[in-house]
């Protein structure tokens, strides 16, 4: 039973373009979040979502940010126009329904030159 | 808004001392959960703690949750070297004051762990 995937494991992109990450959760799993850590720093919830629904994206920034959790296929988080401060290692967790544990993905850091 | 305060930061042991560290949080909510995290590496779960009272333990590690004060408690018993890592709280309070797996991490703590 594969974990929690997601790709790329690292990016690089110059300022103003746009970054697409993606997550698949593990089987079985329905409940999809999202999670930004700065370096040196703790996690932060970014978004929380179900297939074809977002539930809860109090923690993503009002502009520039977005996900989905289509029907088929992995859940995306998509920053547009990005900026250096985006710099960030972005991990995607999944779960049966609340309140089991979260299982983490490798997580993608992404590098904004 | 949920603050998650652990301590210490920093934690420098040495094998076969023990230890504990605590996360305060600020609001009420029954549901805590431990990740240990090695550098560069994702998260892994620890323990997932469900009601005030609730104790856990696996191996040289044990969590505690006292939801009436607020605290949730990781305490290691003689530390080894492999036990080094970062250490996050995390606690699952979402709008409404529902849990649905939210979570607001703690800072993290550093452990070390010496000969």
């Amino acid at each position: 039973n594969a974990g929690v995937m997601q790709n790329p494991r690292h990016l690089v992109r110059r300022r103003g373009q746009e970054a697409r990450l993606r997550c698949s959760p593990m089987k079985g799993h329905s409940h999809v979040y999202w999670y930004r850590q700065l370096p040196e720093e703790g996690l932060k919830f970014m978004v929380y979502l179900q297939k074809e629904n977002i539930i809860d994206e109090s923690g993503m920034p009002k502009e520039r940010f977005s996900a989905e959790f289509p029907k088929e296929g992995p859940s995306i988080l998509r920053i547009q126009q990005v900026v250096r401060g985006d710099s960030a290692a972005y991990f995607c967790a999944s779960s049966p329904p609340p309140p089991k544990a979260q299982f983490f993905g490798p997580g993608t850091r992404l590098t904004v030159l | 808004e949920l603050k998650v305060e652990q301590n210490p930061l920093f934690l420098s042991m040495q094998e076969g001392k023990n230890y504990t560290i605590y996360c305060n949080y600020s609001t009420t909510s029954d549901r805590l959960y431990w990740y240990r995290q090695d550098p560069g590496k994702s998260l892994e779960s620890l323990f997932v703690l469900l009601s005030n009272g609730a104790v856990k333990q696996e191996g040289r590690l044990m969590a505690s949750l006292d939801t009436k004060a607020r605290l949730s408690t990781l305490h290691i018993t003689a530390a080894v070297h492999d036990l080094s890592a970062t250490y996050f709280c995390a606690v699952d309070l979402g709008a409404g004051g529902t849990s649905y797996g939210k979570l607001t991490f703690g800072q993290g703590t550093i452990l070390t762990v010496h000969p």
